[in-house]
């Protein structure tokens, strides 16, 4: 089984460029997360899909973030304009959405370096 | 406020047992997971609790106590590819998952 699969690797850009970054996730997995992890801390929710419906987006900075799943499967998150406190690694995970335990699965991340 | 409390850093020595405590105050309980996450990868599942006592999978095993909000991993038998990261998360009363920072592991030889 294919696991959560994520691009680019890795991105380098200047203050106030944008930035995208995609994900597909495991098939038939229902829930969508993306997570901004800082050097040394834990994840950090910025949203969750559920199909292609927002779960939860309280920490998205929507000022400045956007995240869509429009057909409930691969998403994408936008970055406009980046910040130099955005630098970090940005993961997606997935989960089944069913049963007692809803465990979720990452993708290899995607780190951002902002200039 | 919710919080996730775990060791910063801990050190052992290749072959030997260590434990790494977590302990949690969040809104409501509905389960603990931890993970394991090299430097420069994703984090990847290692167990799950939701009811007391141990639970043991080959070298980890992870107990909880829901009473004390307390849970620890322990590793056995430690191998130099046990240098990580672990990561504790809790699922609280509205089902979102939150995590502690994580303990950075060094093993030595």
């Amino acid at each position: 089984e294919a696991g959560v699969a994520q691009s680019p690797r890795y991105k380098i850009i200047e203050k106030r460029q944008s930035v995208a970054f995609w994900c597909n996730p495991i098939s038939g997995h229902a829930t969508l997360y993306w997570y901004q992890q800082i050097l040394g801390q834990g994840p950090k929710l910025l949203i969750q899909f559920q199909n292609n419906g927002v779960v939860d987006d309280s920490q998205l900075p929507k000022d400045r973030f956007s995240a869509e799943r429009l057909k409930g499967v691969d998403s994408t998150l936008k970055i406009q304009p980046a910040k130099l406190e955005d630098s970090a690694v940005y993961l997606c995970a997935s989960s089944s959405g069913q049963g007692d335990v809803d465990t979720q699965y990452f993708g290899p991340g995607t780190r951002l370096t902002v200039l | 406020g919710q919080n996730i409390d775990q060791p910063t850093e801990m050190t052992a020595t290749e072959g030997a047992i260590v434990q790494i405590n977590c302990t949690y105050q969040t809104s409501g309980f509905n389960g603990l997971f931890w993970y394991q996450q090299h430097a420069g990868e994703a984090p990847t599942f290692l167990s799950y609790n939701v009811l007391d006592g141990l639970e043991e999978k080959g070298r980890f095993s992870s107990f909880l106590s829901r009473s004390k909000g307390y849970s620890y991993l322990l590793l056995k038998e430690l191998q130099m590819k046990d240098s990580a990261s672990y990561l504790c998360a809790v699922i609280d009363s509205n089902y979102q998952l939150i995590w502690g920072a994580g303990t950075k592991l060094i093993i030595k030889p």
